[in-house]
């Protein structure tokens, strides 16, 4: 069935470092990525997404890439900074049908100052 | 803000009560999709609205129901309460369009507790 997998569960970092986080998906009908911040007790927010037609995507220090023949898509943040502290989910969808999103299990990002 | 609503914030309830959950979508939008998620967890798919109509259904039994108003609110029911039952329940607003349907921005949730 459908899954994504999602790496690391935990991720510390110091203040102004990069972290990336790593998701795998199995549909491949999949052509939607989206990731979400959640901080605790808040509602999801998303924070950047691509579509299956575009392989890398920027939007000031947040990238993300797409390998379709892999089935691999990454988070990149660069100068990192406390307020980026938060658990990061990603999640894949199909562009046809209902709009499910199936989402990974989340990543727990620690930035120290 | 996205400008999606949930209510209630929070609520308590025992084993083998009934609940209700509300939701109102953001402005425009014609699709609600609700989430379950656990603590710890990532958000899973329970079903979606469409135009009032339910339009697609994840792993939950049928005690797991809902509805779509005109104005595209949507309620969330869960009959006879488990335990398990407790957790962030999240509806998530979109827009579908004949071509397809993308972002979906997420109410604040309702933290639903079983005893």
């Amino acid at each position: 069935g459908e899954n994504v997998e999602q790496h690391p569960s935990t991720l510390s970092v110091q203040e102004g470092d990069s972290a990336v986080i790593k998701c795998t998906y199995s549909d491949s009908a999949s052509n939607y990525f989206p990731w979400y911040k959640q901080e605790l007790g808040k509602r999801p927010q998303l924070i950047i997404d691509i579509r299956s037609n575009v392989g890398e995507k920027k939007d000031q220090r947040i990238a993300v890439t797409l390998n379709k023949t892999a089935k691999h898509f990454s988070l990149h943040i660069t100068e990192t900074q406390p307020e980026d502290s938060a658990v990061y989910f990603c999640a894949a969808k199909r562009n046809t049908g209902f709009q499910k999103l199936v989402f990974g299990t989340g990543t727990r990002l620690l930035v120290s100052p | 803000e996205t400008g999606v609503t949930q209510s209630p914030t929070h609520l308590i309830k025992t084993r083998g009560q009934q609940v209700t959950l509300r939701c109102s979508s953001q402005s425009g939008h014609n699709t609600v999709s609700w989430y379950q998620q656990a603590l710890g967890q990532g958000p899973q798919f329970i079903f979606q609205y469409y135009r009032e109509e339910e339009n697609g259904r994840g792993n939950f039994p049928p005690r797991f129901s809902g509805l779509q108003f005109p104005n595209y609110s949507s309620e969330l029911n869960v009959n006879a309460l488990e335990l398990d039952d407790s957790a962030l329940y999240l509806c998530a607003s979109s827009l579908a369009t004949r071509t397809g349907g993308e972002t979906q921005y997420f109410g604040p949730g309702t933290r639903l507790l079983v005893l």
